[in-house]
């Protein structure tokens, strides 16, 4: 069965360092996601991504923060200068959107450790 | 409260009783969808029901959904010890693209 991976799985590094948690979204999927859970807190949606573009950004999401699709498997997400509370699991999802009404496939999750 | 507030926070019940969470959100949605996550784990979908729609069975599941009420619940039938996990629910709505998650039920299958 089709599934979203993500790499790596636990990422530990130090405060202002820039680290990039990289997913691999389901081959046909069109449409990328990262949340953010942090520990003991419920997932909090980050951005979407449709068509090569940011289809919508939460206000977590701030200049800190990016995403792209270098290639085309490959969806990543960057943060220029980690913060110590940016310490969370992070999870990519993708969805094929339109008549699945939104369902949206998670990958296991990175856990980023700011030290 | 925020979007998507599930209650119980926690629930503990034995092999084979029946399992009910609630969900209780605050805006027009498009669709309800619940997650399960096992610790440490990503989220799997478990059902979706949209916002037409009232009721919805998948397996030993059963959803249901009271716009009126902005609420939904979810319910396990004869529970396993393998159910154990965190079960949250989730909005779409409003052109929105992202998924609006509430803190979730903790579910403990005693065997």
């Amino acid at each position: 069965e089709p599934e979203v991976t993500q790499t790596p799985s636990h990422q530990v590094t130090q405060m202002g360092q820039e680290v990039i948690l990289r997913c691999v979204p389901i081959s046909n999927h069109l449409y990328f996601y990262w949340y953010r859970q942090i520990l003991g807190q419920k997932v909090e949606f980050l951005v979407s991504f449709y068509n090569n573009e940011i289809s919508e950004k939460s206000e977590i999401f701030d200049d800190q923060f990016s995403v792209e699709r270098p290639d085309g498997s490959n969806f990543t997400l960057k943060i220029r200068s980690t913060k110590l509370e940016d310490s969370a699991m992070y999870f990519c999802a993708s969805s094929d959107g339109g008549g699945s009404g939104n369902i949206q496939y998670f990958g296991a999750g990175t856990r980023l450790s700011v030290l | 409260s925020q979007q998507g507030e599930e209650d119980p926070q926690a629930l503990s019940i034995q092999e084979g009783e029946n399992a009910t969470m609630n969900c209780s959100y605050k805006t027009s949605i498009n669709n309800l969808q619940w997650y399960r996550q096992n610790s440490g784990r990503g989220l799997v979908h478990l059902i979706l029901i949209r916002s037409n729609e009232r009721e919805k069975h998948s397996g030993r599941l059963r959803v249901t959904l009271d716009t009126s009420k902005k609420s939904s619940s979810l319910l396990i039938t004869a529970s396993r010890a393998a159910d154990t996990a965190s079960y949250f629910c989730a909005t779409v709505g409003g052109g929105a693209d992202g998924l609006t998650f509430g803190k979730g039920t903790h579910l403990i299958i005693q065997p």
